[in-house]
């Protein structure tokens, strides 16, 4: 069964600071990765999707990475700015649509 | 272009009631989702439909149904609401057909449920 770990559960820090969240997954075999942002009481919105040939994608401020034979994957935000707080959801797809989910990282940026 | 729609944004129910949760996808696509959030807690995946059928299940009770109509869109079904069926319920489309794909799943903006 495969399991989804996000780490920081959350993180606080001041406006322009880079930051790093962590993603891992029990279960290699994945299809793709994704990252979504989910502002409180709303739905998800799409960030980034690597594939599982892919080592990593970028958008703007942020990268995300896929090291799949280690069940790992980070997003990296390039200077933080206070309208990134949010929850931010790591999803791995398999053999099926199904997406498994962490719990979220909720980030803060104070300015 | 519409987004996912859901209707109604808020619902609140006492337990032991049935509810029924509705999902129109975007345009052309096909593929619909049901995933329950719980306060503090990841998505977890309820159902898949493709083309009016079920394509995925998960690990829920009985009570909870769903079906897909013609025009691709979805309702969810709760029966005999517990306390612990409070949660947003978010639905997601896709234009893929049941199988992994290289495309992103687009959510909705969810329903609140409330069990009192």
């Amino acid at each position: 069964k495969q399991e989804v770990t996000q780490i920081p559960a959350a993180l606080s820090v001041p406006e322009g600071e880079n930051l790093v969240l962590n993603c891992s997954f029990t279960d290699s075999a994945i299809y793709n990765l994704q990252w979504f942002r989910q502002d409180p009481g709303k739905g998800l919105t799409s960030l980034l999707l690597i594939q599982s040939s892919q080592r990593e994608q970028t958008s703007g401020r942020l990268n995300a990475s896929l090291d799949k034979s280690s069940g790992r994957s980070t997003l990296y935000i390039a200077a933080s700015q206070p309208g990134d707080s949010a929850t931010y959801l790591c999803a791995v797809q398999g053999g099926s649509e199904k997406l498994v989910f962490g719990k979220g990282t909720k980030l803060t940026v104070n300015p | 272009d519409a987004g996912v729609t859901q209707s109604p944004t808020h619902l609140i129910k006492t337990r032991g009631q049935h509810v029924t949760l509705r999902c129109s996808p975007i345009s052309g696509h096909k593929s619909v989702s049901w995933y329950q959030q719980v306060l503090g807690q990841g998505p977890q995946f309820i159902f898949q439909y493709y083309e009016k059928e079920e394509r995925g299940r998960g690990n829920f009770p009985d009570r909870f149904s769903a079906r897909q109509f013609p025009n691709y869109s979805s309702e969810l079904n709760v029966n005999a609401l517990l306390l612990g069926d409070s949660a947003l319920y978010l639905c997601a489309s896709s234009s893929a057909g049941g199988r992994p794909t290289t495309d992103t799943q687009y959510f909705g903006p969810g329903t609140r449920l409330t069990v009192l």
